[in-house]
């Protein structure tokens, strides 16, 4: 059963608008997220994250945004550039246990 | 480049035969972490090593072991291989042993079952 679900396969976006990323998760118990980048024949990397006693996380041109009761996060990107075409990867976990993931959405960025 | 290895990059081999991953973590991290991640699937963690000692066991499978070794490189060890455990395989490693700490990954190794 996939608790972390990222249901948008693929997104296509200009360069200079905004990218929207979105996640959805089943357990409540969820307390700490992560989002992960990963280029074609790299292992993924760190991008940002967001404990659950935020609602929002900034880091330059990347802000994360919670929302507790929906169970959702979404990562907006801003403005896009054409290196940030990549793959990504939302991430949640309970108490510091495992991590499960989504099963990723393909971000291009048109120049 | 993380500072992670994994060897092979590729691995093809056939049904019902046993072969061995390997990973080398970053200089100083004691935690090393495995992941699967299968067509159309998110990464599932499959074990996790902090300095020899196994710390916590994911989706793994009872034909799927693994070790940490003194020089702390890991190996993954896949038996009795079926066509559903083609897949990418990526560990990762980091500082401490808890998984909140960031995970640097590696860049996986491509195994195909036949």
């Amino acid at each position: 059963d996939q608790q972390v679900k990222q249901n948008s396969p693929s997104l296509s976006v200009q360069e200079g608008r905004i990218s929207i990323l979105n996640c959805d998760y089943t357990n409540s118990m969820f307390d700490y997220f992560l989002w992960y980048k990963k280029y074609p024949a790299e292992g993924p990397t760190f991008l940002i994250s967001i404990s659950s006693i935020k609602d929002k996380n900034e880091d330059g041109r990347f802000t994360v945004f919670l929302n507790k009761s929906a169970k959702h996060l979404s990562l907006h990107i801003v403005p896009s550039q054409p290196g940030d075409s990549a793959v990504y990867f939302c991430a949640a976990s309970a108490w510091g246990n495992q991590f499960y993931f989504g099963t990723g959405t393909s971000l291009t960025v048109i120049p | 480049d993380s500072g992670v290895t994994q060897t092979p990059k590729h691995l093809i081999t056939a049904t019902g035969q046993r072969v061995t991953l390997r990973c080398s973590p970053r200089s100083g991290d004691l935690s090393v972490y495995w992941y699967q991640q299968s067509l159309d699937q998110g990464l599932q963690f499959l074990i996790h090593y902090y300095n020899g000692e196994e710390r916590a066991k994911g989706n793994i499978l009872e034909r799927f072991s693994a070790q940490q070794f003194p020089d702390l490189h890991s190996e993954l060890n896949l038996s009795s291989l079926e066509l559903g455990d083609s897949a990418l395989y990526f560990c990762a490693s980091s500082v401490a042993t808890n998984p909140l700490e960031t995970q640097y990954f590696g860049p996986g190794t491509r195994l195909l079952v036949l």
